[in-house]
């Protein structure tokens, strides 16, 4: 099946930092998703994408949709401790088996020091 | 509340027992998918269902889990039999129409003893 690779597995930043993190896929994509989890709680969508190229931006939080599709980034500006929690991607493909379904990468877990 | 609702939060359940998870989706969404979720790894589908039929269930284990969405009341992910291998936390998420994004209720927590 599908599979996504997450970087970093964590992070432990400084409180101010900037923070990039990003899937890469061995398949294409038609949507790309990011989520945040924290403890107990079910992912909130952050930022979705759509097209290939797409820059979007959701306040500190600014994601891209690869070129090729095989891949998506998620930056975080000056980081704030509210930030903490884990990063999901999330990869969408319109066809073929399992078209309905969102393949997960396994998290990039923040830590943000004040 | 116009989010997901998913209940009980909390489930225990020891080995052989049955478990039964309700979802309710957004208001107006008539899409709802599970997914699982082991400690330190993402989601992982398990099916995916409109009001009265299921659509994709390619990753639900064949035996032991069904699921259903009628068309009156919640969707439930029903687990005969539990082994500890089912302890986890199930996710449901809706969607007004069959494509993303979906938005996740908070889960619930089964732990089989």
């Amino acid at each position: 099946g599908q599979q996504l690779n997450q970087s970093p597995q964590s992070m432990f930043i400084q409180e101010g930092e900037d923070v990039s993190m990003n899937c890469t896929s061995s398949s294409i994509f038609n949507t790309w998703l990011w989520y945040k989890q924290e403890p107990g709680e079910g992912p909130v969508l952050l930022i979705a994408l759509y097209k290939a190229g797409e820059l979007t931006s959701n306040g500190r939080l600014t994601a891209q949709f690869g070129i090729t599709r095989k891949d998506s980034f998620l930056n975080i500006s000056a980081s704030i401790p509210s930030d903490v929690g884990i990063y999901f991607c999330a990869g969408h493909s319109n066809s073929g088996a399992g078209s309905y379904q969102l393949t997960f990468g396994k998290g990039t877990k923040l830590s943000v020091i004040p | 509340n116009a989010g997901v609702m998913q209940n009980p939060r909390h489930l225990v359940r020891r080995r052989g027992q049955e478990a039964r998870l309700r979802c309710s989706p957004m208001k107006g969404h008539s899409h709802v998918y599970w997914y699982r979720q082991l400690p330190e790894e993402g989601l992982k589908f398990m099916v995916y269902l409109q009001k009265e039929n299921i659509i994709d269930e390619s990753g639900m284990p064949k035996e032991r889990f069904s699921a259903e969405f009628p068309k009156e009341g919640p969707s439930i992910l029903r687990i005969q039999q539990v082994v500890r291998g089912d302890s986890a936390a199930y996710f449901c998420a809706s969607s007004p129409g069959g494509a993303p994004p979906l938005h996740f209720g908070n889960g619930t927590r089964l732990t089989v003893t």
